[in-house]
């Protein structure tokens, strides 16, 4: 079946400093990869998706490229800021007529100022 | 549009007695998704709904739990008898065929 693995956190950073969560998955074909964030008290929001290969997204200042060739979609932040701090969730959709999404366990990222 | 709404935000109840969730999808979304989140388990698919339809019901713990949507505005998600182990945080989520899912906040369910 299908699943996602996701970087064991938590992960504590200093403000400005550079971010890396790591995203393996199993998969047939080729799914989409979405990653999203999680705060405090809230549901889930998008933060970026790539539907193919070789495909990155891009928001906020964070960045994922699908590869696959080692079947990974990393989060990375060239310069983190308290507010980004949250939890994160890499995800899949398989491809085909399958709406659902599978998660990762989740990493919580604390920045400190 | 004012996002996925879910009701309550906070439900504590005593072990036994039925629970009722509730969700309010975005209009025009016509799939619809509960998760539950919990520590051990983290985020699972318990059912999803395409057109008020029940398309995949595979996660659904136990006969203990029912899920509904009686049109495309509303859907129930029921835990009767509830137990101590049900404690979780409840996801409703909405998509359209081309976009991506849209949660609500969530309702935290505690079970004493």
């Amino acid at each position: 079946g299908n699943s996602v693995t996701q970087m064991e956190g938590p992960v504590t950073l200093s403000e400005e400093a550079f971010l890396t969560i790591n995203c393996t998955y199993t998969a047939t074909g080729y799914p989409s990869l979405f990653w999203y964030v999680q705060y405090p008290g809230e549901g889930l929001q998008l933060l970026l998706k790539a539907t193919k290969a070789d495909d990155k997204g891009s928001n906020k200042g964070f960045e994922a490229t699908y590869r696959k060739e080692t079947t990974s979609f990393h989060l990375e932040k060239g310069s983190v800021q308290v507010s980004d701090s949250a939890v994160y969730f890499c995800a899949l959709r398989a491809s085909g007529s399958a709406r659902q999404l599978t998660f990762g366990s989740g990493t919580q990222l604390t920045v400190l100022p | 549009d004012a996002g996925v709404i879910q009701s309550p935000r906070h439900e504590v109840t005593e072990m036994g007695q039925e629970v009722t969730l509730r969700c309010k999808p975005i209009s025009g979304h016509d799939y619809l998704f509960w998760y539950r989140q919990t520590m051990m388990r983290g985020l699972e698919l318990l059912i999803y709904f395409n057109n008020n339809v029940p398309i995949d019901d595979s996660g659904m713990p136990e006969d203990r739990f029912s899920a509904k949507m009686p049109n495309a505005s509303f859907s129930t998600l029921k835990i009767q008898p509830s137990e101590p182990r049900d404690s979780a945080v409840y996801f409703c989520a909405s998509s359209a065929r081309y976009t991506e899912a849209f949660f609500g906040q969530g309702t935290r369910l505690t079970v004493v």
